[in-house]
């Protein structure tokens, strides 16, 4: 298993700020990503965190509003530029010790923007 | 690309009723799937995996190629088992570790 730490756990904040969210792991992990979990839709893969070069991006989302930074091998952070009410969400890290599938997740971040 | 499907948002049963949670997926290769299961006030965390072939907590679920379908069961749901239910699929090569997610399944069994 792999326990997660999240910081902030819920912010509320103001349109066209940025916040930054902090993902800290127990132990060394190959593979880090984040999800977007919105009210009533799916848990959305953001991008996935490469350690020591520029993170992986998925379709529909850009580095100019979620710049992503993993220094090291435990810990990674995911920046929400520029927000608006439609980043309104729960923000989640997971991680993979062995890439078959077994993700485990961060309680998450929960970000209200006014 | 792949795609998941839970075509339920809303499941309601009964104490001891039968439970079945849907989830159809789309993926010409061999995906692997996924059910992961998040209680109230507690992290998502993984239930079962298709290529385990295993019972947790008297959940199963089968993987239908022919159906491209990996639906969730329980013969006797019970009141512990009111959670989102999310099913996942790894599709394997450059996605390698990565889970595309369905829109998750809200369970409520009641007394």
């Amino acid at each position: 298993s792999a326990v997660i730490s999240q910081k902030p756990s819920r912010d509320i904040c103001q349109r066209g700020t940025s916040l930054t969210i902090q993902c800290q792991v127990d132990s060394q992990v190959t593979m880090m990503f984040w999800y977007r979990q919105q009210p009533g839709q799916s848990l959305t893969l953001i991008a996935t965190a490469n350690q020591g070069s520029e993170a992986t991006y998925e379709s529909g989302f850009v580095i100019d509003k979620f710049p992503i930074s993993r220094p090291n091998l435990t810990f990674s952070t995911l920046t929400v530029s520029n927000m608006s009410p439609e980043d309104s969400s729960i923000y989640l890290c997971s991680v993979s010790r062995t890439g078959a599938g077994e993700l485990f997740f961060g309680e998450g971040s929960r970000l209200t923007v006014l | 690309a792949q795609r998941v499907t839970q075509p339920e948002k809303l499941l309601s049963v009964f104490k001891g009723a039968p439970v079945e949670l849907k989830c159809n997926y789309s993926y010409s290769g061999s995906p692997e799937l996924f059910w992961y299961v998040q209680y109230s006030r507690q992290r998502l965390q993984l239930l079962l995996r298709h290529i385990s072939r295993e019972s947790i907590k008297g959940f199963t679920a089968d993987l239908n190629k022919g159906e491209t379908s990996f639906h969730l069961k329980k013969p006797f749901a019970q009141e512990e088992d009111s959670a989102m239910y999310y099913c996942g699929i790894n599709a394997g090569g450059t996605s390698y570790g990565k889970l595309t997610f369905g829109q998750g399944t809200i369970l409520t069994v009641h007394p």
